[in-house]
């Protein structure tokens, strides 16, 4: 099945600090990743959405300039959060969709990375 | 506005008996549903979908659920529950105004199964 991968898994880091997360699809191409951040028990919030070779589209009361995206490929989109503070600890997860993106296909979700910024 | 609902923030169930978890959503034109679970510190893992065809769908790990489109529902089932499938589930479905996948995710249902 479909494979994403995504690193690091863990990070515990000091405020002010800038966080790069990657994400990689190992066998199939990803048009569109989609990254989401998770709160304890709680459903996921869609953050932004990549589109490679172009400009991500972010959701509503997203910051682009703190949380940069970046899709250079059609494996692989990364997360960068600017500055990091103690707010922005949280989980966070990327999907892929698959080449070309299909309504009826799943998303492939990687294992998420656990921020914790001190 | 599209959405999705889960109205239990918690399903209990003893191992070896049915269970359900509950979703209903509310879409413009035809529903893409989804079912994922999630497993602690872990992504979500695919269990199933609904596209067309047959209202019963059967996934992964022996879980099924029904779509019902006079009830705008999608129930997860499971004949006999196992401990192992304690996790959280989530029900989504395909945002019918975007045309690049984005998905809309209830809030999540924690089973719990005990033995």
């Amino acid at each position: 099945g479909a494979v994403v991968s995504q690193h690091p898994s863990r990070v515990i880091c000091k405020s002010g600090t800038s966080v790069k997360i990657e994400c990689r699809s190992l066998d199939f191409q990803a048009t569109t990743m989609f990254w989401y951040r998770q709160f304890p028990k709680q459903s996921l919030m869609l953050m932004a959405t990549s589109n490679e070779g172009s400009k991500a589209t972010y959701e509503q009361g997203v910051e682009k300039d703190k949380f940069l995206i970046n899709h250079a490929s059609l494996t692989l989109s990364t997360l960068t959060v600017t500055s990091a503070h103690p707010e922005d600890s949280s989980f966070y997860i990327c999907s892929a969709a698959s080449k070309p993106p299909v309504a009826n296909q799943p998303q492939h979700f990687g294992d998420g990375t656990r921020l914790s910024i001190l | 506005a599209q959405s999705v609902a889960q109205p239990e923030d918690q399903v209990n169930v003893a191992e070896g008996n049915p269970l359900t978890v509950k979703c209903t959503y509310s879409v413009s034109g035809n529903p893409y549903l989804f079912w994922y679970v999630q497993y602690p510190n872990r992504g979500l893992q695919f269990l199933l979908k609904y596209i067309t065809g047959d209202n019963l769908v059967k996934g992964s790990y022996g879980f099924e659920a029904e779509f019902n489109k006079s009830q705008t529902s999608f129930h997860l089932k499971k004949p006999s529950a196992l401990v192992s499938d304690s996790a959280l589930y989530f029900c989504a479905v395909r945002d019918t105004t975007s045309n690049t996948g984005k998905l809309i995710f209830g809030q999540g249902t924690t089973l719990q199964v005990k033995p």
